[in-house]
């Protein structure tokens, strides 16, 4: 799987837009970029995954880049209760290893 | 409701001390593992299983044991529990091998 590169910490104001980037300029093809966040010691917690187009759920939105070199997690309206630990993670969809690989992530530090 | 159910969520336990922590999903999903997280280590894979009475090791299997003789239920089994099994301990679930995955709200293990 490609190796990302996120920043170690970001602020957001509540309510505003949270836009955290990622980078992975050497993912493959066939690799999909997946979002997860972890809220204090909590589970982690799915958010979005996509492959090239950009994507959108209920949660939040996934702006991949034409040449997939680098994406962006976009929470359209923070709440306080997004402050979380979010790892971007990129690997094969239909592989035959299935282990998720979580870098540091970005510590999200939304803020009233 | 999707969950995915470990038990117990903390424990403080001795040296040598056989343990079991239960992890039970009710999605009906093919693949579960297990994961420690470490400070300054992130999470890592220990063990996981693809279906019923398929299990393989992941990046951190010595001194555990897991076994899956129902589609719901992947027992983490510590033999002989040492203080470098202290951690956090993670159960995830998963539709498929590289789908999105569901995780447990943790396990606190202590071993003294």
């Amino acid at each position: 799987d490609a190796k990302t590169t996120q920043p170690t910490s970001m602020d957001c104001a509540e309510g505003r837009a949270a836009n955290l980037p990622c980078n992975h300029s050497t993912i493959s093809g066939n690799e999909y970029v997946y979002w997860y966040r972890q809220i204090h010691s909590q589970g982690p917690q799915y958010i979005i995954h996509g492959l090239k187009n950009n994507e959108t759920n209920e949660m939040a939105s996934l702006i991949i880049t034409e040449d997939r070199k680098s994406s962006t997690l976009i929470l359209p309206h923070a709440t306080l209760r997004d402050t979380a630990v979010y790892y971007c993670i990129v690997r094969v969809a239909g592989g035959s290893q299935g282990n998720l690989i979580f870098g540091k992530g970005t510590k999200l530090s939304v803020k009233p | 409701e999707a969950q995915v159910t470990q038990n117990p969520r903390y424990l403080i336990t001795v040296t040598g001390k056989k343990l079991t922590v239960t992890c039970s999903q009710n999605m009906n999903h093919e693949y579960m593992s297990w994961y420690r997280q470490d400070p300054g280590l992130g999470l890592r894979q220990i063990y996981y299983s693809m279906n019923v009475e398929v299990t393989d090791k992941g990046d951190v299997p010595e001194g555990y044991k897991v076994s899956r003789k129902e589609k719901r239920n992947f027992p983490l089994i510590l033999e002989s529990p040492s203080p470098n099994q202290t951690s956090l301990y993670f159960c995830a679930s998963s539709r498929g091998i590289n789908t999105e995955a569901f995780f447990g709200q943790g396990t606190r293990l202590t071993v003294v």
